[in-house]
């Protein structure tokens, strides 16, 4: 078991421009989770999915954001005509269950310019 | 919606001090709470959890109690350590339609000098 995986670890992209990070979650964890951490702030839930099913998403997310998880193993957040405000530390985690709490990624730093 | 509230910071203390670290929450049932940790250069972490009423929980000798009649779940150690420096976050997953997701307080900055 080698943990939850994000890649890239740093992303620095101009405005206007896409971008993908992907997930790869522990294999036993059926449920995947990716959130938001700006400077100061707790992180902030984007979506959720039980195995290949998105089963929840932020209603603060534009249609700019997008998720999969495709087979229910890795996961992949596309985030489409990237604006300044996007710039955050993006983090993923995995779980068995809702009661058993988060094992987090290193998360992936966005920096917008 | 859910929501947690943590005591503001930045908390300064010697080592070996007396910690606490005030936690309250706000849901609807019987939410799961918990207390991550993230140190100096690393990722978020578990620290401890507690899934029902009462209910202590435990790791590296932290502590924290879940109280459902104040709503609470603060965190505590008798002892701190120069190694206990890092940005404390409490959260709670919650139930029913709520259950999909954890919410997270804004986190509590913990400097110990030697």
């Amino acid at each position: 078991d080698t943990g939850v995986s994000q890649d890239p670890r740093h992303k620095i992209t101009k405005r206007g421009q896409n971008v993908t990070f992907r997930c790869d979650p522990i294999s036993e964890h059926n449920r995947l989770y990716w959130y938001r951490q700006t400077l100061g702030q707790g992180p902030e839930f984007l979506t959720y999915f039980q195995n290949e099913a998105q089963l929840e998403k932020s209603r603060l997310l534009s249609d700019r954001f997008s998720a999969e998880r495709p087979k229910g193993s890795f996961s992949t957040l596309e985030i489409q005509r990237t604006e300044q405000g996007d710039s955050a530390m993006y983090l993923c985690a995995s779980s068995p269950s809702r009661d058993q709490g988060y094992t987090f990624g290193s998360g992936t730093r966005l920096t917008v310019v | 919606g859910n929501s947690v509230t943590q005591m503001e910071g930045p908390v300064t203390l010697s080592e070996e001090a007396f910690l606490t670290i005030n936690c309250t929450y706000t849901a609807t049932g019987y939410p799961s709470l918990f207390w991550y940790v993230q140190y100096p250069g690393e990722g978020l972490q578990l620290l401890l959890k507690a899934t029902k009423a009462d209910d202590k929980g435990s790791n590296k000798g932290f502590e924290a109690t879940y109280r459902k009649e104040t709503t609470s779940f603060h965190l505590e150690k008798g002892s701190v350590q120069v190694s206990d420096s890092a940005v404390y976050f409490c959260a709670l997953a919650g139930e029913g339609t709520n259950a999909g997701k954890s919410t997270f307080g804004d986190g509590t900055t913990l400097t110990v000098k030697p």
